[in-house]
């Protein structure tokens, strides 16, 4: 059983461009969160997703970031007309039901805005 | 809102010692759970330790043990027989339903 698989591992964008990031749960997992952590800081919450809905998106910018979980493929993480500020690392986790109880970490996308 | 503070910043222990790791949270839920992460320099988020808010008895996990006092907020992870591959940063975190909550984290180095 492959872990919550994120890709890329590393993403170099220029100011002004857009940013995916992508993040395939577990097998089984219909529940997805997204979690930002900048440099020298703890992970933040971002939004929390189910197949097709958006749960929670408390902690998302409300400007230039999205992020959607469709019926089929992986979860993605928008970022619109990036700016250096968007340099992080972003991590996705997913679980079976709702609940982080048994929620499980992908390896992380570093984003770098140039 | 739930908080959770990591007042060490930074921790050293000599290899083969013990070492505590200090969490407390802020919540007023009854129900929650508590995690210990550990993140290499690879990044990777590593479970180290759960405990469940009802359960009374403190978690184990080989070398990894915590402390959790449910009244006074309190969540310590001790790491008995400390090895050069515990280095890491260890972050606390609070489970609520929909997220966690993590703590700013602990730089713990392992002297050899």
């Amino acid at each position: 059983n492959a872990g919550v698989m994120q890709n890329p591992r590393h993403l170099v964008r220029r100011r002004g461009q857009e940013a995916r990031l992508r993040c395939s749960p577990m097998k089984g997992h219909s529940h997805v969160y997204w979690y930002r952590q900048l440099p020298e800081e703890g992970l933040k919450f971002m939004v929390y997703l189910q197949k097709e809905n958006i749960i929670d998106e408390s902690g998302m910018p409300k400007e230039r970031f999205s992020a959607e979980f469709p019926k089929e493929g992986p979860s993605i993480l928008r970022i619109q007309q990036v700016v250096r500020g968007d340099s992080a690392a972003y991590f996705c986790a997913s679980s079976p039901l709702g609940g982080v109880a048994e929620a499980f970490f992908g390896q992380g996308t570093r984003l770098t805005v140039v | 809102a739930q908080t959770v503070t990591q007042s060490q910043p930074e921790m050293s222990v000599q290899e083969a010692e013990t070492v505590t790791l200090s969490c407390t949270y802020d919540t007023s839920e009854s129900d929650y759970y508590l995690f210990w992460y550990k993140q290499p320099p690879s990044r990777q988020m590593i479970l180290v330790i759960r405990q469940e808010a009802y359960k009374q008895q403190n978690a184990t996990e080989n070398r990894f043990s915590v402390n959790f006092q449910k009244a006074a907020k309190s969540f310590s992870l001790k790491i008995s027989d400390s090895q050069l591959g515990d280095a890491a940063m260890y972050f606390c975190a609070y489970g609520g339903y929909n997220q966690f909550y993590f703590g700013t984290g602990t730089s713990l180095t392992v002297i050899p």
